[in-house]
């Protein structure tokens, strides 16, 4: 089955820095959303994007659907350690029974 | 909170038993989705629904099966439990067009 190609696998940065991240796909997407993963918890939506081109905003964290259709990014800015957890885009088609595709995760930790 | 129960939250089996695995919605929605997730795998669809009695595969549905029988509940069966179907697995309801929530996850092992 496709999956996503999703990059950095991981991270550490600093409190206070910025975070970017994206992921690819061989094939096109009509939506793309951005989900945040807690330990022991199941993925919570931070960011839908229906449109190409389209940039959204959810407090600190901005999505990008890209031009092609076959890309996304995240970004946060001015981390914080609640920042911390794993990050997965996952792609969706029009017409498909809303079925989704996730990309492998970028896991984020955040020091002091 | 989106209104969705798994059960169990925890759970460890011998290899060859049969395991049903639970998913209930408060909210009424048509579809309901069953995903697990795997170490440098993301989370991976198995079986999905669009309604009563109405299911269909996804991309990895081999040694699994699925009913529903009620609007409310969602059941993950697997038939002859394997170490590879050693797992988290998480239910998900669609919301509107595209968004899909999340439970909590039932942790699986089979030993």
């Amino acid at each position: 089955g496709q999956q996503l190609n999703q990059s950095p696998q991981s991270m550490f940065i600093q409190e206070g820095e910025d975070v970017s991240m994206n992921c690819t796909s061989s094939s096109i997407f009509n939506t793309w959303l951005w989900y945040k993963q807690d330990p022991g918890e199941g993925p919570v939506l931070l960011i839908a994007l229906y449109k190409a081109g389209e940039l959204t905003s959810n407090g600190r964290l901005t999505a990008q659907f890209g031009i092609t259709r076959k890309d996304s990014f995240l970004n946060i800015s001015a981390s914080i350690p609640s920042d911390v957890g794993i990050y997965f885009c996952a792609g969706q088609l029009t017409g498909t029974a809303s079925k989704l595709t996730f990309g492998t995760g970028t896991r984020l930790q955040v020091t002091l | 909170d989106a209104g969705i129960t798994q059960s169990p939250r925890h759970k460890v089996t011998e290899t060859g038993t049969p395991v049903t695995l639970r998913c209930h919605q408060t909210e009424n929605h048509r579809y309901m989705y069953w995903y697990r997730q795997d170490p440098g795998h993301g989370l991976r669809l198995i079986h999905y629904s669009y309604g009563v009695k109405d299911t269909d595969k996804g991309e990895v549905s081999d040694g699994y099966s699925v009913s529903r029988s009620k609007t409310e509940d969602f059941l993950l069966t697997l038939e002859s439990a394997t170490s590879s179907q050693t797992s988290v697995y998480f239910c998900a309801i669609n919301r509107g067009d595209t968004e899909a929530f999340f439970g909590q996850g039932t942790r699986l092992t089979v030993v």
